[in-house]
């Protein structure tokens, strides 16, 4: 079956870069998406296709593939950015597949 | 503005039936593909049902195949989840998400507040 992994758990100071990766071996040929979650809330989408990102969410968030692995790049991290970041991507037999999710700590 | 709000969740006992709804708003409901995607307690997304804008395709997770169905009633701009045999497992907030596209993809872009299903044992 189709698996995204994600690391459990990412920490950076303010102000610094986070670097959030999703491997998966069908992401070469699949796009894939980012989700934040903060707690007690539904998720918000940060980045669809791998690097297009909605009107509205800020310009520090990015994303990035490469081979089997896409990064989200959160730029310049604020306190408001510690939350809940996932993955998604489909296969084409119509299954979308969450990675596990990554809590992002700001210290 | 783009709105879902789902409703219908509670207490039920293992075996038991529920149906979930999200009800939409400020867009073309008939227009978009529709997830259903749950969270377990203290756990990550799990993807469940999509439904196709006219219905015409539905897919579902290995997890819930055979037991839950996703349907739509587009004159009154629902979505519906029908959850049969009912699992303590099951147990999660359901969000309903809209599928939207860009050119030739497809992203969950928008989606509802949940609602939240116990299955007790």
């Amino acid at each position: 079956s189709y698996e995204l992994t994600q690391p459990p758990s990412v920490s950076v100071s303010p102000g610094q870069t986070a670097r959030i990766t999703c491997f998966g071996d069908a992401l070469p040929k699949q796009y894939a998406d980012w989700y934040q979650q903060k707690p007690g809330q539904a998720p918000v989408m940060l980045i669809y296709r791998d690097r297009e990102r909605p009107s509205g969410i800020p310009e520090r968030f990015s994303g990035s593939s490469s081979g089997t692995t896409i990064t989200l790049t959160i730029s310049g991290v604020q306190a408001e950015d510690e939350a809940d970041y996932y993955c998604q991507s489909a296969d084409s037999s119509g299954t979308w597949v969450f990675g596990g999710g990554t809590k992002l700590t700001v210290l | 503005q783009v709105q879902l709000v789902e409703s219908g969740g509670g207490v039920v006992q293992r075996g038991g039936s529920l149906r979930l709804s999200c009800a939409a708003s400020g867009f073309t409901f008939g227009s978009y593909g529709m997830h259903w995607v749950r969270q377990a307690p203290g756990k990550g997304l799990e993807w469940v049902a999509f439904i196709r804008y006219d219905a015409g395709n539905r897919y579902y997770a290995d997890s819930v195949r055979g037991r839950f169905t996703i349907s739509r009633d587009t004159s009154r701009n629902t979505l519906y989840l029908q959850m049969n045999s009912l699992r303590p497992e099951d147990t999660a907030v359901y969000y309903c998400a809209r599928n939207s596209w860009f050119s030739d993809y497809y992203y969950m872009d928008v989606w509802g507040k949940g609602t939240t299903v116990t299955v007790s044992s």
